[in-house]
């Protein structure tokens, strides 16, 4: 069964940073592109960072550009989120999902706030 | 950048009814756009990927279609389970969803 388990989420100061992690299971994680989009509360869904399979290619929206960092460990299986700079506009929930949008995680909240 | 433009944003429906929502591009995506149903609390699921193809499981009352820069997501015969936001997204490295048709039942 294909799991994945966002972790790393909480109540963060402007300014300041955090790193997300989701944990994957039940398939060949070296395999698969893997991407994080994120929903503001009552809000639609945002793509926010896309790597290859083989973490050589990262892509980004102008709204976290330089800001966020995907990366990935396929020895672990692990996906990340370094955001750094955070400002209010990012508190939302963070999904990591496989790019295909075939499997998701439940999601962990970001809250950014003083 | 290309936008996806969603319409309606809510529609009211009746079980049993037929609804379509649409989707509309700014530039010409070709076949690459994906459908989810995302109810409350819960993660989004995927419907329909390469505008027509359904996924795994996914009900036969689910119809993608489109090409190019317009797009739809008909239900058939709408059941009560189907109330939920509907999101299109451009499939791409850069992928860019639409802002979600909210479908909520009489």
């Amino acid at each position: 069964e294909v799991q994945l388990v966002e972790s790393g989420g909480g109540l963060v100061q402007p300014g300041r940073s955090l790193k997300l992690s989701c944990a994957a299971s039940g398939f060949t994680f070296s395999s698969f592109a893997m991407a994080w989009v994120r929903q503001a509360p009552k809000k639609g869904l945002e793509w926010v960072a896309t790597i290859t399979s083989g973490g050589s290619n990262t892509y980004y929206p102008d709204s976290v550009k330089g800001r966020f960092t995907i990366s990935r460990d396929n020895a672990k299986s692990t996906l990340y989120l370094q955001m750094d700079s955070l400002r209010s506009e990012d508190t939302a929930t963070y999904y990591c999902a496989i790019f295909s949008g075939a499997y998701w995680g439940q999601g962990t909240l970001v809250t950014v706030s003083s | 950048n290309i936008v996806m433009t969603q319409s309606p944003k809510s529609m009211s429906i009746s079980v049993g009814d037929r609804v379509t929502m649409n989707c509309k591009a700014s530039q010409n995506v070709g076949n690459n756009i994906a459908w989810y149903q995302q109810k409350p609390g819960q993660s989004p699921k995927l419907l329909i990927y390469y505008a027509s193809n359904r996924y795994t499981g996914v009900p036969d009352r689910f119809t993608g279609g489109g090409y190019g820069t317009d797009f739809t997501l008909t239900i058939n015969s709408v059941q009560a389970e189907d109330a939920a936001f509907y999101y299109c997204q451009r499939i791409y490295n850069s992928p860019t969803f639409g802002g979600g048709t909210k479908l909520e039942l009489k």
